[in-house]
């Protein structure tokens, strides 16, 4: 079975501050793993994607999240926060039948200038 | 189309009555999904469809749910006799076969049933 767990689902950062979004994975094979972003009345935007290749991966806006087995997790990271980064944000695991994604149940991120 | 385009943007309906969601999947896309978001939740799978395969119905809530997909490609998602709970965003989404590819989304149709 696949699932994903969203640690916090409100964040709130300064401006040019450190951006940490936690997301951790239950997965019954090699999981291939995603961050989406929601911005107010909008739908979902692929942030990055793992699927087996590097396990630091760089997604669009400054955006990067290292997936390590160990810890069975894929945290999202920005080194300095902007306002345009306030959105929610979802991670994902893909796995098992079908193409279906399981997402968390998201992250709402405020950035306080 | 260039991307997923869902219809309508809004919808405010009257309990009981029926409603229909559309979407209009990326041209080449052979899986399309539709899941429902509600205020201050997550995602919740709804239903997936993969080109001729019998679709995956297992996230339907009732069976006042059903959803078809005409000629792989558009599809719709019926209500029947709307309850206030039913009240969400509905999202579609659709994407290339394999799990390598992740979706795109469209910008969901927002239903309010008063």
């Amino acid at each position: 079975a696949q699932s994903v767990t969203q640690l916090g689902s409100h964040v709130s950062v300064s401006e040019g501050a450190l951006v940490l979004l936690r997301c951790n994975y239950s997965s019954s094979v090699p999981p291939y793993l995603f961050w989406y972003v929601q911005y107010p009345n909008q739908g979902l935007q692929l942030l990055l994607k793992y699927t087996s290749a590097a396990t630091l991966v760089k997604g669009i806006n400054g955006f990067e999240a290292e997936f390590k087995k160990s810890e069975t997790s894929f945290h999202l990271t920005k080194p300095s926060a902007h306002m345009s980064d306030a959105a929610e944000y979802f991670c994902a695991v893909s796995g098992g039948t079908g193409n279906q994604f399981y997402f968390g149940t998201g992250t709402s991120l405020t950035v306080i200038p | 189309g260039a991307g997923v385009s869902q219809s309508p943007s809004n919808k405010v309906t009257e309990k009981g009555k029926d409603v229909e969601l559309r979407c209009d999947p990326i041209s080449g896309h052979t899986a399309l999904y539709w899941y429902r978001q509600s205020l201050g939740q997550g995602l919740e799978f709804l239903i997936y469809f993969q080109g001729n395969s019998a679709p995956d119905k297992s996230g339907l809530p009732s069976d006042r749910f059903s959803a078809e997909r005409t000629g792989g490609s558009v599809s719709t998602l019926t209500i029947q006799r709307t309850q206030q709970e039913d009240s969400a965003v509905y999202l579609c989404a659709s994407s290339l076969e394999g799990r390598f590819y992740g979706y795109t989304f469209g910008s969901g149709t927002r239903l309010t049933v008063v």
